[in-house]
């Protein structure tokens, strides 16, 4: 079974840093995509960020493009997301999610919270 | 791309069908993905390939569509299907989400 479990969440202000990580396990995780995905409260969904097995192909949405890097270790079946000049409206449920090849998200894991505020 | 779904909220009694509409901006061909999403919990894979059923999915749940209009069909509403559905596209980055559908109880 595919398991993906996020840590990393908590309370920052405005302007601060924090790095996410994602844990996986049950699947193969060098052969898969993998993607970090939010919600803010009460809201809908939001792609942030993508990168592809080999760590070659990344995409950012514009939102967060030039403040959040994405990464991966493969030897360690993690996904990473460096996360800097945090805004208020980064706060949001942060969920890794797992594609096969640049489609569908075919697995979640449960999301770690973040909150900026000061 | 800008995915819009409609209605926002759907009321419907249990045993009914419920029938959620999402439009594409622009063509995504096939490329459209339905997820389900239940209070407290991370969404789950419902359709891929706007009609392909994800495994574990029940045989009441259906899609159609391609290009930019395409539709979830909930046959015969049971109590655990309540819950706000979202579509999403794969054609293009960014990719993107439409604002999701209530389907709730009436």
């Amino acid at each position: 079974e595919v398991y993906l479990v996020e840590s990393g969440g908590g309370l920052v202000k405005p302007g601060g840093s924090l790095r996410l990580a994602c844990s996986a396990s049950g699947f193969t995780f060098s052969t898969y995509g993998m993607n970090w995905v939010r919600q803010a409260p009460g809201k809908g969904l939001e792609w942030v960020s993508s990168v592809s097995g080999n760590s070659h192909h990344i995409q950012y949405a514009d939102s967060v493009r030039g403040r959040f890097t994405i990464s991966r270790d493969n030897a360690q079946n993690s996904l990473f997301l460096q996360m800097d000049s945090l805004r208020a409206e980064d706060t949001a449920i942060y969920y890794c999610v797992r594609d096969l090849h640049d489609d569908w998200f075919d697995s979640w894991g449960q999301g770690t919270l973040v909150t900026v505020s000061s | 791309i800008v995915m819009t779904q409609s209605p926002v909220t759907l009321s419907v009694s249990p045993g009914e069908s419920a029938t959620l509409s999402c439009r594409a901006s622009q063509s995504v061909n096939s490329n459209l993905a339905w997820y389900q999403q239940k209070p407290g919990q991370a969404p789950r894979l419902l359709m891929y390939g706007a009609s392909i059923r994800a495994t574990g999915i029940a045989a009441r749940f259906s899609g159609s569509g391609s290009g930019t209009e395409f539709t979830l069909t909930i046959s015969s509403l049971q109590s655990e299907d309540f819950a706000v559905f979202f579509c999403q596209q794969y054609d293009a980055w960014p990719r993107t989400f439409g604002q999701g559908t209530k389907v709730e109880i009436k």
